[in-house]
């Protein structure tokens, strides 16, 4: 069985200020994995997406999130973080040949002003 | 591309009643498509998994008569409520995936909030 763990409900950072959303899985063989943002009363925004290659990803809005085998986790980060990104992050897995993904429980990431 | 379409994006009804919500894929064609239901702060529930001209696949706990699915098309899945009540409401979401999606890509459309009274 494949899972997620997002082991914060909330993240707060201060405009500007660096942010990292952390995220965990498990999963028999290589993973793919992907983060999604979703507004409030909105659906979920693909961000990005792990599949292989480089384990450094990078996706909409300025985010990336660095895929590292060992520790099994997919953080997704930003440099500098803005106002607008405050918003429910969800982090998701699946492997080749299962195409029905697991999320995990998601992220409130408030920046503030 | 690879934009899906919910209709409509929100709902009141009253308890008893049925409700239809439409997912379509409006630039591709959704050989797979995914009903997820969603409580407020709390992650996706996939509810069923829609093949085009198959029967849907529910998950467990999920009833297949209460909540009736068809993909009668390669662009358009039904996800209907039947006889709804208060602890139905909630916000449902669909998702679609392409016949040449090689990565597992889902594409979500922007939910549909039902409220039963």
């Amino acid at each position: 069985a494949q899972s997620v763990a997002q082991p914060e409900d909330q993240v707060n950072v201060a405009e500007g200020n660096p942010l990292t959303v952390k995220c965990t899985y498990s999963v028999s063989g290589n993973p793919y994995l992907f983060w999604y943002v979703q507004y409030p009363n909105r659906g979920l925004q693909f961000l990005l997406k792990y599949i292989t290659g480089d384990n450094l990803v990078k996706g909409s809005y300025g985010f990336e999130a660095e895929f590292n085998k060992s520790q099994t986790s997919f953080h997704l980060k930003k440099p500098s973080a803005l106002v607008s990104d405050s918003a429910l992050y969800f982090c998701a897995v699946t492997k080749k040949g299962s195409y029905i993904p697991t999320f995990g429980r998601g992220t409130s990431l408030i920046v503030h002003p | 591309g690879a934009v899906v379409s919910q209709h409509p994006s929100w709902v009141i009804c009253k308890s008893g009643t049925s409700v239809k919500i439409e997912c379509r894929s409006l630039d591709f064609q959704a050989t797979t498509m995914f009903w997820y239901r969603q409580f407020p702060k709390q992650s996706l529930m996939l509810m069923a998994t829609s093949n085009e001209g198959s029967k849907a696949t529910y998950e467990q706990g999920v009833e297949k008569d209460k909540f009736l699915i068809n993909h009668a098309s390669l662009t358009l899945s039904t996800l209907t409520v039947t006889s709804a009540h208060p602890e139905d409401s909630s916000f449902y979401i669909c998702s679609a995936r392409g016949r040449l999606e090689v990565h597992n890509e889902q594409f979500f459309g922007p939910g549909t909030r039902l409220t039963v009274l």
